[in-house]
């Protein structure tokens, strides 16, 4: 079946690293994505990778997927207070464009 | 491209009521999704279209709730006799079914109060 899960909070101090992680369930995901949430806001799509890739970066962000233990982080390089948020990892299953099924949400406060 | 967006922004209505949520998607975009948040949780998935045809749906998608996209441009959801259960944000998505990783873009949610 489909679980995707996150830890729930990460505080973090600005210019650090901060490390989102995410585990899934089902083997056959194809695409996993990294969704940023600020308060009464939607869903903003930060990056994502397919599952034939190891890693993917982009600016700041760096993913890590180890299909073998199924999980999945993002890295956020030298931390703004613009990235408090609440951060969502999502896998969609087969074909690019299905529902997509959600974590918890991660929420990241980052400190002066 | 004016990105996704959703009608109303908040909703209050009392128990028993009949609410209708608009979305208007990215223009060209032929799929279009509807989910469901609530406070603390991730978005769940309620249904989508491609085009006017409803794909899919999720048994949370009970009776009392219908979507629709009659002209495969925006879509609507009414949830009939609301319940304070049905107090959440609901999201809208839209992708472009044939683009590469069809990634699917958020509008910013209709919040629903259920007194």
């Amino acid at each position: 079946g489909e679980d995707v899960e996150q830890s729930l909070f990460l505080s973090v101090r600005e210019g650090d690293s901060s490390v989102i992680n995410c585990t899934y369930t089902d083997s056959s995901s194809t695409y996993l994505y990294w969704y940023k949430q600020e308060p009464g806001a939607g869903l903003q799509l930060l990056t994502y990778i397919f599952s034939n890739m190891d890693m993917k970066q982009d600016q700041r962000l760096t993913v890590l997927l180890n299909k073998k233990d199924k999980h999945l982080s993002l890295r956020i390089a030298d931390t703004q207070t613009g990235d408090s948020a609440i951060y969502f990892c999502a896998e969609t299953l087969g074909a690019a464009g299905n529902k997509l099924t959600f974590g918890g949400g991660t929420r990241v406060l980052v400190k002066p | 491209d004016t990105g996704v967006s959703q009608n109303p922004r908040h909703k209050i209505t009392k128990r028993g009521q009949n609410v209708t949520f608009r979305c208007d998607p990215i223009s060209e975009h032929n799929r279009l999704y509807w989910y469901r948040q609530t406070l603390g949780q991730g978005p769940e998935f309620l249904t989508y279209f491609q085009n006017e045809a409803q794909l899919e749906k999720s048994r949370l998608l009970s009776d009392r709730f219908s979507a629709e996209r009659p002209k495969g441009s925006f879509s609507t959801l009414e949830i009939q006799r609301t319940e304070q259960g049905d107090s959440a944000m609901y999201l809208c998505a839209s992708s472009l079914r044939g683009s590469w990783k069809e990634t699917q873009y958020f509008g910013p949610g209709t919040r629903l109060l259920v007194l």
